[in-house]
């Protein structure tokens, strides 16, 4: 049974320039969650999706967008990238009627330069 | 609105000795809490979950947590560290009444391992 799974694994981009982050949920969830982790920090919420919507949305402005698709995969856009967008972006899938537990993938670690 | 406290971002052991980390939340409601394991270049997978029921919690690779409501804390121990135990530790709170789950994570705290 396959995990969570992101690409890339690790990506360089330039301020100003845009990122798309990819997702593939653990088989039989439906649910998609992505985190910011700073280096030293804890992960940081920026949204769920749940059935192609955005249900939940953490403190994270609109440079930052995504989607869920129909075979709940989903993507992390960022426009405009800033120096303090580098950091491991992770993704994390859950089944809706489960207890909030959180199956992580590896992530995507994006540094800006 | 929710909030975790990991009181030390580095606690350092010795193999065998005991692993204690500390965790304290903050929620207006009754909350469910977790513990998530980070090993370097990785991503988080869980310890241990409490939700309802017993408060102490056992989990994964001999760990355990006590849920105290009157401490507002969910303390992590394990009686024997390892060295496979170094890794980063993330508390976290969620809220179950909303119908998301979505946990709010502590800023970690660094479990080292001497020989």
């Amino acid at each position: 049974d396959a995990g969570v799974t992101q690409s890339p694994t690790h990506l360089i981009k330039t301020r100003g320039q845009q990122v798309t982050l990819r997702c593939s949920p653990k088989s039989g969830h439906d649910t998609v969650s992505w985190y910011q982790q700073a280096l030293g920090q804890g992960p940081q919420f920026i949204f769920q999706y749940y059935e192609e919507e955005e249900r939940q949305r953490g403190n994270f402005p609109d440079r930052f967008s995504g989607h869920q698709f129909p075979n709940y995969s989903s993507e992390l856009n960022v426009n405009a990238l800033l120096l303090g967008d580098s950091a491991l972006y992770l993704c994390a899938s859950s089944w809706d009627r489960g207890s909030g537990e959180l199956f992580f993938g590896e992530g995507s670690r994006l540094t800006v330069l | 609105a929710q909030s975790v406290t990991q009181l030390g971002s580095h606690v350092s052991v010795s193999e065998g000795a005991l692993v204690l980390l500390r965790c304290n939340y903050s929620s207006s409601v009754p909350p469910y809490l977790f513990w998530y394991v980070q090993y370097p270049n990785q991503g988080l997978q869980l310890l241990l979950k409490y939700t309802t029921g017993a408060t102490l919690v056992k989990g994964i690779n001999g760990f355990e947590a006590e849920f105290k409501k009157s401490e507002t804390s969910f303390h992590l121990t394990k009686p024997s560290a390892h060295m496979s135990d170094a890794a980063e530790y993330f508390c976290a709170v969620s809220d179950p009444t909303g119908g998301s789950y979505i946990p709010t994570f502590g800023r970690g705290t660094s479990l080292i391992v001497h020989p």
